[in-house]
C-alpha cells in the first residue's frame, strides 16, 4: 500500500514568491493535516482538513492557506515567502480526526 | 510555540540499557502519541494512547497515558543501535495535534 506521498521533495524559492505543496493521503484516509518543522524542533500544526472542510488551524499568518479536494488529496499554499518559512513541511493523514496520523516524508522548502 | 514539555532533550546510552522519556503539559489532551523520526524522513507513529491510565506496549516499547491526561511516558527496553533517532511526544485535542521538542537518543554499541 502506498503511504502518504508529498511533492515535490525539495524546493528552492525566492523571498516574495508563492509556493504550492501537494499531498496524497493513504487510500481510505479522509483527514489530512499539515505541519511545519523547523530544524531542531518538533512539528508545528498548520491546518487540519476532514471531508474537504477546514477543521483546525494553527497559529500561522494568513499567507498560509490550504484546501482538500474530493479525492482527499490536499494542497498547502504559502504566499509572499519569507526567509523564516524555510522548513520541512509535513503532511499527515488519518481515517478520522481523532486517531493517530501517518506522516509523509515531507517537502524541504528553502527560501533564499 | 511548543505546548508540551518533553524531557530529556538528549540521551546517550549503552546498547542493552533501558530508556525512559516523558512529556508533560499544562493542558489536557484526549490522545497521546509517540513518534520516532529519522533524518530526512517524516515521523513514524510508534504508540497511540486513547484513554487516561492506558498502558500500551509495542514490542520493546511501552507507553502510558497519565491519569491527569496531562502527561505521558515512553520506555524502551534493551536498546539496540537502530533505536537511534529523535522521539517526539504529541498530544491531540479537538482537531489539532501538538508536538514536544523531541528527545534525541544515541545508542553506543
Amino acid at each position: 500500500d502506498a503511504g502518504v506521498t508529498q511533492s515535490p521533495t525539495h524546493l528552492i524559492k525566492t523571498r516574495g514568491q508563492q509556493v504550492t505543496l501537494r499531498c496524497s493521503p493513504i487510500s481510505g484516509h479522509k483527514s489530512v493535516s499539515w505541519y511545519q518543522q523547523v530544524l531542531g524542533q518538533g512539528p508545528q500544526f498548520i491546518f487540519q482538513y476532514y471531508e474537504k472542510e477546514e477543521r483546525g488551524r494553527g497559529n500561522f499568518p494568513d499567507r498560509f492557506s490550504a484546501r482538500q479536494f474530493p479525492n482527499y488529496s490536499s494542497e498547502l499554499n504559502v504566499n509572499a515567502l519569507l526567509l523564516g518559512d524555510s522548513a520541512l513541511y509535513l503532511c499527515a493523514s488519518s481515517f478520522g480526526t481523532k486517531r493517530g496520523y501517518t506522516f509523509g516524508s515531507g517537502t524541504r522548502l528553502t527560501v533564499v | 510555540g511548543q505546548q508540551l514539555n518533553q524531557s530529556p532533550q538528549s540521551m546517550f546510552i549503552q546498547e542493552g540499557e533501558d530508556v525512559s522519556m516523558n512529556c508533560t503539559s499544562s493542558s489536557i489532551f484526549n490522545t497521546w502519541l509517540w513518534y520516532k523520526q529519522d533524518p530526512g524522513e517524516g515521523p513514524v507513529l510508534l504508540i497511540a494512547l486513547y484513554k487516561a491510565g492506558e498502558l500500551t506496549s509495542n514490542g520493546r516499547l511501552t507507553a502510558q497515558f497519565g491519569i491527569t491526561r496531562k502527561d505521558s511516558f515512553l520506555n524502551i527496553s534493551a536498546s539496540i543501535p537502530s533505536d537511534v533517532g529523535i522521539y517526539f511526544c504529541a498530544g491531540s485535542r479537538d482537531n489539532d495535534m501538538r508536538f514536544g521538542a523531541g528527545t534525541r537518543l544515541t545508542v553506543k554499541p
